[in-house]
């Protein structure tokens, strides 16, 4: 069954650097997310793509974070000088499209769990 | 307010027992979605089921369905017949406003640790 992948798994770094997150999304899904989520809180939204640009994003995607599909299979997520409070698992996710169906599922990847000291 | 109510931050439950996960949203739309995910403590995020606003009957799959309370604005996931491998943090999402471009996040609940018991 398709899934998303996301590496690394695990990225540690100092503060201040910058870092970026990779995923492949499944195929032939045409929505791409990013969501956090700090050590024992709630998912956080960060920010959807679309058709090469951004479609929503949270108060918390600031500029120092910014998006890209390089090519055909990748999204990335790039942090431009981590801060300690960038510390978290970070998912990125993917849907068909994103309407009412049931299809339209956002499918996670298995997170990449940023520590930054 | 919270868009996403879960009042049960621990549930502990016998193996093969039914169990009911609450879950209450607001929302002014009309059309939205409603979603349960699974994160085990490997920390992966699977998706459940999927509830939409204008669905008329109450999701199904597998062992898992959803109990839809539309005037309530409530979305109960139940587990039939538990299984040690349920044991999980279960978080209920919204999409709200699907019809709408732009309109793309989910909100998540606090979730609910559930721990399945021999």
């Amino acid at each position: 069954e398709p899934e998303v992948t996301q590496t690394p798994s695990h990225q540690v770094t100092q503060m201040g650097q910058e870092v970026i997150l990779r995923c492949v999304p499944i195929s032939n899904h045409l929505y791409f997310y990013w969501y956090r989520q700090i050590l024992g809180q709630k998912v956080e939204f960060l920010v959807s793509f679309y058709n090469n640009e951004i479609s929503e994003k949270s108060e918390i995607f600031d500029d120092q974070f910014s998006v890209e599909r390089p090519d055909g299979s990748n999204f990335t997520l790039k942090i431009r000088s981590t801060k300690l409070e960038d510390s978290a698992m970070y998912f990125c996710a993917s849907s068909v499209l994103a309407g009412g169906l049931s299809t339209d599922t956002q499918y996670f990847g298995p997170g990449t769990r940023l520590t930054v000291l | 307010a919270q868009k996403i109510t879960q009042t049960q931050p621990g549930m502990f439950v016998q193996e093969k027992e039914a169990v009911t996960l609450d879950c209450t949203y607001d929302t002014s739309d009309q059309s939205y979605g409603l979603f349960w995910y699974k994160q085990p403590s490997s920390g992966e995020m699977i998706f459940l089921i999927y509830q939409g606003s204008y669905d008329e009957q109450n999701a199904t799959e597998g062992r898992y369905s959803l109990n839809f309370q539309k005037a309530r604005k409530s979305a109960n996931l139940v587990i039939s017949a538990s299984q040690l491998g349920d044991s999980a943090m279960y978080f209920c999402a919204m999409r709200e406003g699907f019809l709408d471009f732009g309109n793309e996040k989910l909100t998540f609940g606090t979730g609910t640790r559930l721990t399945i018991i021999p």
